[in-house]
């Protein structure tokens, strides 16, 4: 079964670093999303991503943020001048549709900023 | 605004019982869609279960059932038969269906953890 992929499963970085995620939706869908979950806490919107412009984006996602599709296959965040409140799993998902079509997320990586 | 609260923050259940996972949303839309999510321990997030507003029976998936009362504003998740397997966080989650065929987030609870013990 087609599956999202993230690369890679732990990154760590220090403060004041960029990072980049890497995510490979599945191939036939066409709506991409970034979450976050803090240890142990509720799972976050960050962006909403559509016909390569950002269709939605909470407050969290703020300048330091940014998203990318540079290719026909890869979905991207990358994250400025990360902080230590950054520390979190990230997860890239995918959608065929809107309305009824399930989210489907990636393993995540978890990103630790010291 | 959206917002789904999971009022458990943590449920045990024996093997081979049932188990209800309450989730009460609110929304003013009248189409919206809730799904629930399982994430074991591994953290990866899955996709049990899908119900629609309009949806005129209850959704089920195998072991998966949702009690859907749209008068009470409620999805709860029910897990027959538990297994050990099943012993993961849960999350109640929601889409409201945009009359503009626009992009929706889906909203997520706090989720409630299950302990299923042998």
């Amino acid at each position: 079964e087609p599956e999202v992929t993230q690369t890679p499963s732990h990154q760590v970085t220090q403060m004041g670093q960029e990072v980049i995620l890497r995510c490979v939706p599945i191939s036939n869908h066409l709506y991409f999303y970034w979450y976050r979950q803090i240890l142990g806490q509720k799972v976050e919107f960050l962006v909403s991503f559509y016909n390569n412009e950002i269709s939605e984006k909470s407050e969290i996602f703020d300048d330091q943020f940014s998203v990318e599709r540079p290719d026909g296959s890869n979905f991207t965040l990358k994250i400025r001048s990360t902080k230590l409140e950054d520390s979190a799993m990230y997860f890239c998902a995918s959608s065929r549709g809107q309305g009824s079509s399930p989210l489907h997320f990636g393993n995540g990586t978890r990103l630790t900023v010291t | 605004a959206q917002k789904i609260t999971q009022t458990q923050p943590g449920m045990f259940v024996q093997e081979k019982e049932a188990v209800t996972l309450d989730c009460t949303y609110d929304t003013s839309d009248q189409s919206y869609g809730l799904f629930w999510y399982k994430q074991p321990s591994s953290g990866e997030m899955i996709f049990l279960i899908y119900q629609g507003s309009y949806d005129e029976q209850n959704a089920t998936e195998g072991r998966y059932s949702l009690n859907f009362q749209k008068a009470r504003k409620s999805a709860n998740l029910v897990i027959s038969a538990s297994q050990l397997g099943d012993s993961a966080m849960y999350f109640c989650a929601m889409r409201e269906l945009l009359f503009s065929g626009g992009y929706n987030k889906l909203i997520f609870g706090a989720g409630t953890r299950l302990a299923v013990h042998p």
